[in-house]
């Protein structure tokens, strides 16, 4: 059964800050895995889709990297702003027949102006 | 053009009530999906619809829950006999067709069960 784990479960930042979220899984199976941002009582918004082809995926001040092979994905956010603050989650797709995606619990960013 | 809405926003009822909660899919999507979030915890799968056919249902926890999508756009997750476990953020993606499609979630219902 695919495990996926986000360390830290919480981070606190100054603003404009470099930063970089962890999110490691058991089965590298996979095939694709997804970023998304949760903002509180919100539901959730992707930021980053990576196929399990690509080493990386980036859209503005957010870069997303993938090793398969070692279970291992990052999201890299450039200049961080209060703006970013949010809890981010990512999410893994399996290879075969199966589409649900795989969630760890996500990190949760604080900003501080 | 519109997102993946879900209705209610929020649910409160009884222990011991039935309840529906709808998932409205981006237009064009054949895939949805039903995720069930407890507070501090990533979402967790429930359903897979392709079309209008439940695809994969190894998420439902046990056969309170049923989910349909008869004309293969608007799904509805029900539960029956709720009990206070099943409160939690209820979510529905959707995506376009192919496997490793990116999921687009809704808003969410939050589901209060007394």
């Amino acid at each position: 059964k695919q495990e996926v784990t986000q360390i830290p479960a919480a981070l606190s930042v100054p603003e404009g800050e470099n930063l970089v979220l962890n999110c490691s899984f058991t089965d590298s199976a996979i095939y694709n895995l997804q970023w998304f941002r949760q903002d509180p009582g919100k539901g959730l918004t992707s930021l980053l889709l990576i196929q399990s082809s690509q080493r990386e995926q980036t859209s503005g001040r957010l870069n997303a990297s993938l090793d398969k092979s070692s279970g291992r994905s990052t999201l890299y956010i450039a200049a961080s702003q209060p703006g970013d603050s949010a809890t981010y989650l990512c999410a893994v797709g399996p290879s075969g027949s199966a589409r649900q995606l795989t969630f760890g619990s996500g990190t949760q960013l604080t900003v501080l102006p | 053009g519109a997102g993946v809405s879900q209705t209610p926003s929020n649910k409160v009822t009884e222990k011991g009530k039935y309840v529906e909660l709808r998932c409205d899919p981006i237009s064009g999507h054949t895939a949805l999906y039903w995720y069930r979030q407890s507070l501090g915890q990533g979402p967790e799968f429930l359903i897979y619809f392709q079309g209008t056919g439940a695809a994969d249902d190894s998420g439902l926890p046990n056969d309170r829950f049923f989910a349909v999508r008869p004309e293969g756009s608007v799904s509805t997750l029900k539960i029956q006999r709720t009990e206070r476990g099943d409160s939690a953020v209820y979510l529905c993606a959707s995506s376009p067709s192919s496997p490793g499609d990116e999921q687009f979630f809704g808003p969410g219902t939050r589901l209060t069960v007394l």
